[in-house]
């Protein structure tokens, strides 16, 4: 089955800066999803990225934000911009059809 | 009410023993049904899915499915310690489409 690297794996970011993170498919697949993770909650959609169109995102979350790019069928990238504690969280990627794989993850501390 | 409720735990159990996890959900749309296990500081991993009601066995686990009931369940039978993670229950009501998480119960398997 196909397998996603995620990077970075984790990172410490200044307040009011963006960090990218990247997501590596190693087959080409339509839809990618990228996920936030809070403390003791569940994984909640932000958004979904088609290969050649604009992402769709869900309520509460803005292209602003949190811009997502899909050159192609193997990669997408999600940026966190203008960090505030608040975005501090795990962040997933993930594709498939039935039965989906996830990315490792990527912990975000803002400070 | 959220879409899909599952209980955080902690949940702790002794090797060997059987345990039950539960996910209750709102949506009657939903079709597809998928369990999955998250180590600390890992991403979700495929566990078990299953597509509209009844039962799938996979070794140890087996996953139920009662739409009547809007409830699913996952069974461990002889668990391990190596079981002790986070299980998160997913939905969705068509393939392809992003997934819908319960919470997560916390899984603690003592030798």
């Amino acid at each position: 089955s196909a397998v996603i690297s995620q990077k970075p794996s984790r990172d410490i970011c200044q307040r009011g800066t963006s960090l990218t993170i990247q997501c590596q498919v190693d087959s080409q697949v339509t839809m990618m999803f990228w996920y936030r993770q809070q403390p003791g909650q569940s994984l909640t959609l932000i958004a979904t990225a088609n290969q050649g169109s604009e992402a769709t995102y869900e309520s509460g979350f803005v292209i602003d934000k949190f811009p997502i790019s899909r050159p192609n069928l193997t990669f997408s990238t999600l940026t966190v911009s203008n960090m505030s504690p608040e975005d501090s969280s795990i962040y997933l990627c993930s594709f498939g059809q039935v039965g989906y794989t996830f990315g490792s993850g990527t912990r975000l501390t803002v400070v | 009410q959220k879409e899909v409720e599952q209980d955080p735990g902690p949940l702790s159990v002794p090797e060997g023993a059987i345990v039950s996890l539960n996910c209750t959900y709102s949506n009657s749309a939903f079709q597809y049904f998928m369990w999955y296990r998250q180590y600390s500081r890992k991403g979700p991993e495929l566990l078990m899915y299953t597509y509209s009601s009844g039962n799938k066995e996979d070794g140890r686990f087996t996953a139920q499915v009662d739409k009547s009931s809007k409830y699913i369940s996952l069974f461990i039978r002889d668990s391990q310690p190596s079981d002790s993670a986070t299980y998160l229950c997913a939905l969705n009501s068509n393939s392809g489409y992003a997934l819908n998480f319960g919470k997560g119960t916390s899984l603690l398997v003592t030798p």
